[in-house]
């Protein structure tokens, strides 16, 4: 299985805020990551942050990562429809990415 | 932002046949790619890391012969499925890393994926 872990669901009324939490191994990952999927695409890279950092603000996505317990989450706010997808939280380890299973964020009305 | 395009986005091939996708950088330079595979509901697996000008590194597991990957030029990428059969068939996206040091230096970026069925 995985080695970096997620929750796999999390549904939120649009207009709230979504948090989705990751936990993590490497403790030297240099780069935690949060990608966004929709059905049938590929990735997009939502953010990113530096492990020397505790938390990165990008207009509605903030990042918290707490590295003594490698945690990792993203913050939506203000969720909007077009926000359901799936979400994954990587790590680099050695030269190369790790993900976690993915959380199927579900947006409802 | 940087674009990775990946070509063809869907294809049908019979069994038996090979097939080749492409992954490219457009607007930067990837010494480094990587080939993932998906499946329904399921996260990423590594398969291979791609190599500008050297052979690739095969994760535990993944058929070199059967996979194969050309890493030819630094925006350029192939993935040849040689002699597919049904349980091939999946999604296969690929990413690059860009070459510039600094802030992106460590920035990986994904292609839309190929869906890929064998009849």
């Amino acid at each position: 299985g995985e080695d970096v872990e997620q929750s796999l669901f999390l549904s939120v009324r649009e207009g709230d805020s979504s948090v989705i939490n990751c936990t993590y191994t490497d403790s030297s990952s240099t780069y935690l990551y949060w990608y966004k999927q929709e059905p049938g695409a590929g990735l997009q890279l939502l953010t990113y942050i530096f492990s020397n950092m505790d938390m990165k603000q990008d207009q509605r996505l903030t990042v918290l990562l707490n590295k003594k317990d490698k945690h990792l989450s993203l913050r939506i706010a203000d969720t909007q429809t077009g926000d359901s997808a799936i979400y994954f939280c990587a790590e680099i380890r050695d030269y190369k990415l790790s993900f976690g299973a993915g959380t199927t964020v579900t947006v409802r009305a | 932002g940087a674009v990775v395009s990946q070509h063809p986005s869907w294809v049908i091939c019979k069994s038996g046949t090979s097939v080749k996708i492409e992954c490219r950088s457009l607007d930067f330079q990837a010494t480094t790619m990587f080939w993932y595979r998906q499946f329904p509901k399921q996260s990423l697996m590594l398969m291979a890391t791609s190599n500008e000008g050297s052979k690739a590194t095969y994760e535990q597991g993944v058929e070199k012969d059967k996979f194969l990957i050309n890493h030819a030029s630094l925006t350029l990428s192939t993935l040849t499925v040689t002699s597919a059969h049904p349980e091939d068939s999946s999604f296969y996206i690929c990413s690059a890393r860009d070459n510039k040091i600094g802030v992106s230096g460590n920035t990986i970026y994904f292609g839309e994926g190929s869906w890929l069925t064998v009849v």
